[in-house]
């Protein structure tokens, strides 16, 4: 069963880059069965789909978040990453990283997250 | 793009049978069968409980079902226990190659 798991600092200052990591395991990062996720929980609303990251490296994300997102992957830590730059209040929320089928359109494991604060 | 719509709570007793909406629009919900369900416990990860818009994971209860209308989603809970009290979103891909989630559903089993 694919196990994940959120990291990064949990205090970001407005206008820097928030940074996060998720760590993969009993589960191979690079199989190709899994667009490797991320999601976000803004407190007392909904969830937010970010974007993805395949293992060949391709990424595709939010429209509303293109301009200021980057994802990479790092095969041989079974890690892939989020940057989110010049954050605000806004992007306050509970990060998570998840994993979606690439047969079919749903996320079926989930990491734990990550409480992500913007303050100064 | 703009969440899916689903009611802000739903409550029900011990037993009873509740449904959750879920309304998107044709580029989502109404174009794919891909309307995806989660359970959210307080200080939890969303588990899945209804893919595909009906289907559910292997050992869930069976007394979860989705459906599908138009560019309508509901999930049923049946015969509800007090376990069942959470948070429940929807989720659709949509014709952008995205996901789209719902607000978000308060169950208060009373």
């Amino acid at each position: 069963q694919v196990q994940l798991q959120e990291a990064g600092p949990g205090l970001v200052k407005p206008s820097q880059t928030l940074s996060l990591t998720c760590t993969v395991s009993g589960g191979s990062i690079n199989s190709g069965n899994y667009y490797w996720s991320w999601i976000r929980h803004h407190p007392g609303k909904g969830l937010e789909w970010i974007g993805y990251i395949f293992y060949s490296g391709s990424t595709y994300c939010n429209p509303s978040l293109k301009s200021r997102l980057t994802m990479s992957i790092d095969t041989s830590k079974s890690q892939f990453s989020l940057e989110l730059s010049s954050v605000t209040a806004a992007d306050a929320a509970v990060y998570y990283c998840a994993s979606a089928s690439t047969v079919s359109t749903y996320f079926d494991y989930w990491g734990q997250g990550i409480l992500v604060t913007v303050s100064s | 793009q703009s969440a899916l719509t689903q009611p802000a709570s739903v409550s029900g007793s011990p037993g009873q049978s509740i449904t959750i909406s879920c309304t998107g629009s044709s580029s989502d919900i109404g174009t794919y069968k891909y309307v995806s369900w989660y359970q959210q416990h307080p200080g939890k990860a969303p588990k899945l409980i209804i893919f595909d818009v009906s289907d559910r994971p292997s050992g869930l209860s069976n007394r979860f079902s989705g459906s599908k209308s138009g560019n309508t989603a509901s999930l049923t809970i049946s015969g509800l226990q007090t376990e069942d009290e959470s948070v429940y979103y929807c989720s659709s891909y949509t014709r952008s190659s995205t996901w789209v989630f719902g607000g978000g559903t308060k169950l208060t089993v009373l």
